[in-house]
């Protein structure tokens, strides 16, 4: 079975442009959450996704969103980006609560 | 590789040493704590899980400690090998809530 995957892998933007991610979950994985990793916060929540709706949302300001659609895949975007945006962005994907599986993630740098 | 992190804490082993990985959590209310191990490049992989009506929980060479008075938990790999070496983060979540909480992670590096 073909893990998490998320594309690109790697993206250079400039202070004020706008990024979208994307996620394809597992087969059969219907939640889709989205993560922040940097070396100053560590891992942190964005927001999930179930069924198409925004099921669970972090503390993030509303330049983060994202979507999810029929066939489960994920789009994060983030808006008026900032040098503080740069980070590794992770997607994770599950059958049930509990039991998440991590892709890649997408190395995000901002200049 | 991506790096996940400056300045964690970082424990050093030889193979075929027992480690055993440390974390700290805040919230009394906390009641389901996991373990995830993140290698250069790639996403975190779920390790083990344990809920809070229990003490200990043994998987394939991995053994989680729950220690709720203290708000402690640890991870103990027995025969510890080279591609143990990563990064391991703990999460908590609490009450029904979703979103974990990650902890910043402990380096391991397993000499040969």
């Amino acid at each position: 079975k073909a893990g998490v995957t998320q594309t690109p892998r790697y993206l250079i933007k400039t202070r004020g442009q706008q990024v979208t991610l994307s996620c394809s979950p597992i087969s059969g994985h219907r939640s889709v959450s989205w993560y922040q990793q940097t070396p100053g916060q560590g891992l942190q929540f964005l927001f999930e996704y179930f069924s198409e709706t925004q099921r669970n949302k972090g503390n993030f300001p509303g330049r983060f969103s994202g979507r999810q659609f029929s066939n489960s895949r994920s789009e994060m975007n983030v808006s008026t980006l900032e040098l503080g945006d740069s980070a590794l962005y992770l997607c994770a994907s599950s059958v049930r609560d509990n039991e998440q599986y991590f892709g890649p993630g997408t190395r995000l740098t901002v200049t | 590789g991506e790096s996940v992190g400056l300045h964690l804490p970082t424990l050093s082993v030889q193979e075929g040493d027992n480690s055993i990985i440390n974390c700290a959590y805040s919230n009394s209310a906390s009641d389901y704590f996991i373990w995830y191990k993140q290698e250069s490049g790639k996403g975190p992989q779920f390790i083990i899980d344990i809920r809070s009506n229990m003490d200990k929980r043994q998987g394939q060479r991995v053994t989680v400690l729950l220690n709720k008075t203290v708000k402690h938990l640890s991870l103990q790999i027995a025969a510890t090998q080279p591609g143990d070496s990563a990064v391991y983060f703990c999460a908590e979540r609490s009450g029904g809530s979703y979103i974990p909480t990650f902890g910043r992670g402990t380096s391991l590096i397993v000499h040969p």
